[in-house]
């Protein structure tokens, strides 16, 4: 079955980056659009951007333009998001999910909560 | 880039219907046949519950439903059921992006 197992928790200092990773299985990686989407403590989702797998090719939100990277790995059918300039309100969970239509994220990683904090 | 609009919270009995609406531009709800919405218990991840605004993935309950008129976007629920309670999020894409809405706590009275 399809699966994505996200990277542990991490703790941060503000100004830090922070990489989390999602390895892939039960799929062909390169098939599928990964998104990355947030949530911090008691608010709702965030949509962050996605990557495909097969071009790299990506798109950002305009919110994290300049700190946010999408990456992947198609030997290892792993997807990567690298926030930098860590602030406090990047504490979250960050979750990856498999997009197989526009908008439409059919599985998701289980979350990989970051705390930024001094 | 803004959070497309939702009430903060909608309550039913059991066996009612409720909706709730996801407002947003004809730059992203308006211009596109492209909105889903999850479903998110707590401690857990989104779950899709309708996407391109009115299809239901196999396996999801036909008491939901989605429609759209104009920028605005609706989820109802019918047939209001216990473990619906959770948080509903529309989701609209926006030409070089996508977009969540701002969140609707449903609670089953």
């Amino acid at each position: 079955q399809v699966q994505l197992v996200q990277s542990g928790a991490e703790v941060k200092k503000p100004g830090a980056s922070v990489r989390v990773s999602c390895k892939t299985s039960g799929y062909t990686f390169t098939v599928h659009h990964i998104h990355w989407v947030r949530q911090a403590p008691g608010q709702g989702l965030e949509w962050m951007g996605w990557i495909d797998p097969k071009t790299t090719d990506s798109s950002y939100s305009p919110n994290f333009r300049g700190r946010l990277t999408l990456t992947t790995d198609t030997s290892m059918s792993t997807a990567y998001m690298q926030l930098s300039r860590l602030r406090s309100d990047d504490t979250a969970v960050y979750y990856c999910a498999r997009a197989i239509g526009m908008v439409l994220l059919d599985n998701w990683g289980q979350g990989a909560l970051v705390t930024v904090s001094s | 880039q803004s959070a497309l609009t939702q009430p903060r919270s909608v309550s039913g009995s059991l066996g009612q219907s409720v909706t709730i609406s996801c407002t947003g531009t004809s730059s992203d709800v308006g211009g596109y046949n492209y909105v889903s919405w999850y479903q998110e218990h707590p401690g857990k991840a989104p779950k899709v519950i309708i996407y391109d605004v009115t299809k239901r993935p196999s396996g999801v309950p036909d008491r939901f439903s989605g429609s759209k008129s104009g920028n605005t976007a609706s989820l109802t629920i019918s047939g209001l059921q216990a473990e619906d309670e959770a948080d509903y999020y529309c989701c609209s894409y926006a030409g070089t992006y996508d977009v969540f809405g701002t969140g609707t706590e449903v609670t089953v009275l």
